[in-house]
């Protein structure tokens, strides 16, 4: 599976939008890509994937680059209990494997 | 809906003890995932189960050991407990390659 690069750690003000990169540049045509976050040691929760078509969920929005080699998270109005840290992770779809998870960018909500 | 379900919460062993977590997987999913994350750390991928299985295999030590049962839960072994296997084991489970979620997880504390 790719790897992928993220900023260590960002900052967002309370009711803006963060904006969350991720760079993949080894990325298959077969990967997706998956964002999941982790809130203070509870489990990973999954947000949103895709393949190559930008995404849309009642969580976040996903944009694709269009060569596939970068994305980034969009969570249009950031609360503080979206603090957390979030990782973007490539994976081959069609297959049960695991995830490899980076060191991910530690979210911090602003009031 | 229902989740990954994990048990014990909280643990707490001494050194040369031995250890079983528990996992029962989302009714219907086909493959369990194990992981740690020790402190300040980024989750590990441990082991993976499909269909009793044994699937893939990470950085899983030999004093561990797991299997998947055939109601599907799985069970992580864990013998002869050191200092450094205090963490959070997580488990995940998956129909295949879709629905990927993970449960609550088990703190392991070893004194």
């Amino acid at each position: 599976d790719a790897k992928t690069t993220q900023p260590t750690s960002m900052d967002c003000a309370e009711g803006r939008a963060a904006n969350l990169p991720c760079n993949h540049s080894t990325i298959s045509g077969n990967e997706y890509v998956y964002w999941y976050r982790q809130i203070h040691s509870q489990g990973p929760q999954y947000i949103i994937h895709g393949l190559k078509n930008n995404e849309t969920n009642e969580m976040a929005s996903l944009i694709i680059t269009e060569d596939r080699k970068s994305s980034t998270l969009i969570l249009p109005h950031a609360t503080l209990r979206d603090t957390a840290v979030y990782y973007c992770i490539v994976r081959v779809g069609d297959t049960g494997n695991q995830f490899y998870f980076g060191t991910g960018t530690s979210l911090t909500v602003i009031p | 809906a229902a989740g990954v379900i994990q048990s014990p919460r909280h643990l707490i062993k001494e050194k040369r003890e031995t250890a079983t977590l528990k996992c029962y997987p989302i009714p219907r999913h086909d493959t369990v995932y194990w992981y740690q994350q020790g402190p300040g750390q980024d989750p590990q991928f441990l082991i993976s189960f499909y269909e009793k299985m044994q699937s893939d295999k990470g950085s899983i030590p030999d004093r561990f050991s797991a299997q998947q049962f055939s109601d599907y839960h799985s069970e992580l072994n864990m013998s002869s407990l050191e200092l450094g296997d205090s963490a959070l084991y997580f488990c995940a489970s998956s129909l295949g390659a879709v629905g990927y979620t993970f449960g609550s997880g088990t703190r392991l504390t070893v004194v």
